[in-house]
Formats: structure tokens, C-alpha cells, sequence
């Protein structure tokens, strides 16, 4: 499976976008882009995913390089309630999710 | 609330004992994966079943076992318990139509002493 990789941890204050980068120099041509997140305490949460063009839902944006080796995941204004840890996943569609460590999310009041 | 039920919610065993965790979805979805995740890891996919049938597996041994019934409710059974097997286990329904989504279960949280 193609690898990810992405910070350990991440700080950003409330109210205040946040920008979350995730490598894929691997990336294969049928690998969607798929970004997770987990609360405390909570199960994985779909938050959004793109194959080539960037993405926008309710819950954040995502924007994809032109070569498909990095993406970015925006939280347009982040809350306390952002804090979590988020996941970049590769996956061609439906098949099984390979997560890594994620990056910590901690945003300040 | 994510519709995708897992009981109970905690459990304590004893080495060498067996558990069967339990799923359930209100999705109907014919589609479950099942996750460990041990403390401070991102989740590790265990298995998959699809119509009953498991077909796909990680690296786990054969004492990680399941079961999907025809209203697609699943059970994972561990036999042989050991201390390393304290971790939360995951389960998912997908949805093989866009946006491709895995929606988890809040887990069981297993505690091997």
C-alpha cells in the first residue's frame, strides 16, 4: 500500500484556519485521497476525500498538488472542537483503510 | 450517534480466555471491516466481510476470527487471549457508493489481565 506521511502534532489557535499537509510521493493512479479524524474517546470520522481536483464539504476543504504527491486538509476556522487526531489515507474506492499515526491536532482557546 | 452500534462497550478477560465483540448497523450496508487499535496507534485493519463472506484480512493470526449475518450484524471473536490484545476494537460499515465512507463504531475498549 502507498504510504502517507504527516506531522506528529499540530497547534493552531481557535477561530483561525488551520492547514494540514500530507505526503504521497507514491500515490498510485487509482488511490483516492481520503482524510479521517478521531475525537477522543470516538471511532475514525469521515471527513472528506478527492482523487485529483480539490474537494470543499461542510466540514473542510481539501486541496490536491497537480502531481498528486501531497494534499493539504483546511479547516477554514478552526474550533475546540477540531481538536483530534487527523488521518491522510490512501485507498482506491471502498477498499480497506491503512491508517498511520496521524497528525495531533491541539487548538487553543 | 454514527449508526453503527458495537457492544459492550468495555470488557475486562483474563489471558487464555475467548470474546466475542459485537456490531450492528441501522445502514444496512452489506460491507464491515473490523479494526484494532492499540493505545497511542492508528487504527490496524484486521478484517472484512462482504455478504457474509470475509475477503480480506490484515496480519493477524487465525485466533481473530468473524462472523456476518444476513442482516449484516457481525461478531469478532478472539480465542486465546493475550495481554497484547488490550486494545479498542473498531468496527465499520462502508459505503461502496460516493463519498466511498467507513463510518465507525465509538469501539469496545478490551482490557487483557
Amino acid at each position: 500500500d502507498a504510504k502517507t506521511t504527516q506531522p506528529n502534532s499540530m497547534e493552531s489557535n481557535e477561530e483561525e484556519p488551520v492547514h494540514l499537509p500530507c505526503n504521497h510521493s507514491t500515490i498510485s493512479g487509482t488511490d483516492y485521497i481520503h482524510w479521517y479524524r478521531q475525537l477522543p474517546s470516538q471511532g475514525p470520522e469521515y471527513v472528506i476525500h478527492g482523487l485529483t481536483s480539490n474537494v470543499n464539504n461542510r466540514m473542510a476543504s481539501l486541496a490536491i498538488a497537480e502531481d498528486r504527491k501531497s494534499s493539504t486538509l483546511i479547516l477554514h476556522r478552526a474550533t475546540l472542537r477540531d481538536a483530534a487526531v487527523y488521518y491522510c489515507i490512501l485507498a482506491y474506492a471502498g477498499n480497506m483503510l491503512t491508517f498511520g499515526g496521524g497528525t495531533r491536532l491541539m487548538v487553543k482557546p | 450517534e454514527t449508526g453503527v452500534t458495537q457492544s459492550p462497550t468495555h470488557l475486562i478477560k483474563t489471558r487464555g480466555q475467548q470474546v466475542t465483540l459485537r456490531c450492528s448497523s441501522q445502514s444496512g450496508h452489506n460491507t464491515v471491516s473490523w479494526y484494532q487499535q492499540a493505545l497511542g496507534q492508528g487504527p490496524q485493519f484486521i478484517f472484512q466481510y462482504y455478504r457474509e463472506e470475509e475477503n480480506g484480512r490484515g496480519n493477524f493470526p487465525p485466533r481473530f476470527s468473524g462472523l456476518q449475518f444476513p442482516n449484516y450484524s457481525s461478531e469478532l471473536n478472539v480465542n486465546a487471549l493475550e495481554l497484547d490484545d488490550s486494545a479498542l476494537y473498531l468496527c465499520a460499515t462502508v459505503d461502496w457508493t460516493e463519498p466511498y465512507g467507513y463510518t465507525f463504531g465509538s469501539g469496545t475498549r478490551l482490557t487483557v489481565v
